[in-house]
């Protein structure tokens, strides 16, 4: 079935360095993909996102990758910070109102 | 401020008893979801509407019951017939103008005891 996955559950990353966590998706007719941080206990809070016709978009210490040959995006995250830390989804629309949503990756920093 | 607003935060249920958990937006987003989330587990999707006095089942919509009588207000109902509801509840919103990104509230925890 159409599916969203996530390579690794969880990352860990030390503090000030640059962490990057991917994301495979299935369904190629998706036109639209987005990453959510989720803190514990809280719901989650868009990030970034990126149309299926972009290759790249950036935002403030963000930068979302889209590889439509393979399927695959990514999410960087420059000069990571503790506040960070937290679980990473994506999530890609089907029609207007669904997304089908990865397992997430937790993200851990290092002091 | 304008944001989505769940309550309660907490909620303990008796098994057999149904329970309503609120979720209300003053963000004049035309579409409300309600996603269920299990510890570890990303988003399962419940229900969605798309406009008043319409809703559609999501994946996971057996034991669950909505209603949508007012634009702001998208009230997700527990029935006994869930079987395993203990569990992380999420409701959110959208809007073309937003683009249809979804924003979420803070969540509801429901403990079955």
């Amino acid at each position: 079935g159409e599916s969203v996955g996530l390579h690794l559950p969880t990352l860990s990353v030390q503090e000030g360095d640059n962490s990057i966590i991917n994301c495979a998706y299935s369904n190629s007719a998706s036109d639209y993909f987005i990453w959510y941080k989720q803190e514990s206990g809280k719901g989650p809070q868009f990030i970034i996102d990126i149309r299926s016709n972009m290759d790249k978009r950036q935002g403030q210490r963000v930068t979302v990758l889209l590889n439509k040959t393979v399927k695959h995006l990514s999410l960087q995250i420059a000069a990571t910070q503790p506040g960070d830390s937290a679980v990473y989804f994506c999530a890609e629309r089907v029609g207007n109102y669904q997304l089908i949503w990865g397992a997430g990756t937790k993200l851990i920093i290092k002091p | 401020d304008g944001g989505i607003t769940q309550s309660p935060k907490y909620l303990f249920r008796k098994e057999g008893q149904n329970v309503t958990l609120s979720c209300e937006q003053n963000l004049n987003h035309d579409a409300m979801y309600w996603y269920r989330q299990d510890p570890g587990q990303g988003l399962r999707l419940i229900y969605y509407s798309q406009i008043v006095n319409d809703f559609q089942k999501g994946d996971i919509a057996e034991g669950y019951s909505v209603s949508r009588e007012k634009k702001e207000s998208f009230p997700l109902t527990v029935t006994s017939a869930q079987k395993n509801p203990t569990a992380f509840y999420l409701c959110a919103s959208s809007s073309e103008i937003t683009g249809n990104t979804i924003y979420f509230g803070e969540g509801s925890w429901l403990t079955v005891v």
